[in-house]
């Protein structure tokens, strides 16, 4: 079974300038996740769906930040434009969505720094 | 909403036991995580356990849980140098969705 695909791995960007991500779920998995990670803290999630509809994003800061689940399968979450303290770990996760399990598979994640 | 903590660093020798441990708020039934994440990787699920449970053994891992004390620890046998990681506490934080803990960074020294 293919795991969580991200990418790119790596970006390197100018404050003020735009950057995307793309994250392709594990097939069949109804939730897709999408976390920010700074240096040595924890994933904060910024935006949760189900299917391709929102169910939280009230972490995202929307001035800034989208993101969109298209056909419920593939996502991308933008920053437009960029801050210095955008620099983190952008990890998306993917779960089968039902139960009381939530077991949430991770990709490799993409490496933001904002110069 | 739910808040866990963890203490940020661990460091123990190869073939001494590590006990890595969590405090979380949320009281309601639910499932607690532990994850792991090497450098430069996402998280990888370890192990869980449901809170209607006082441990869960998985081969060298251990996962006790203090419900009263809404304490939650994980315990590795044996520990190898390819333990050496970060590990995620990740409690209940709505509905799909954990809360992860600031991660306790594992040192093993060979």
């Amino acid at each position: 079974e293919a795991g969580v695909a991200q990418s790119p791995r790596y970006k390197i960007i100018e404050k003020r300038q735009s950057v995307a991500f793309w994250c392709n779920p594990i097939s069949g998995h109804a939730t897709l996740y999408w976390y920010q990670q700074i240096l040595g803290q924890g994933p904060k999630l910024l935006i949760q769906f189900q299917n391709n509809g929102v169910v939280d994003d009230s972490q995202l800061p929307k001035d800034r930040f989208s993101a969109e689940r298209l056909k419920g399968v593939d996502s991308t979450l933008k920053i437009q434009p960029a801050k210095l303290e955008d620099s983190a770990v952008y990890l998306c996760a993917s779960s089968q969505g039902s139960g009381g399990k939530n077991i949430q598979y991770f990709g490799a994640g993409t490496r933001l720094s904002v110069l | 909403g739910e808040d866990v903590e963890q203490s940020l660093f661990l460091s123990v020798r190869e073939g001494d036991s590590s006990v890595i441990n969590c405090t979380y708020t949320d009281s309601s039934s639910t499932y607690l995580y532990w994850y792991k994440q090497e450098p430069g990787a996402g998280l990888q699920l370890l192990t869980y356990i449901f809170s209607n449970m006082d441990m869960k053994q998985d081969q060298r891992l251990t996962v006790l849980l203090n419900k009263k004390d809404k304490h939650l620890s994980l315990r590795i046998a044996d520990t190898q140098t390819g333990d050496s990681a970060i590990y995620f506490c990740a409690g209940p934080g709505g509905y799909q969705k954990v809360t992860f803990g600031i991660g306790t960074k594992l040192q093993v020294i060979p």
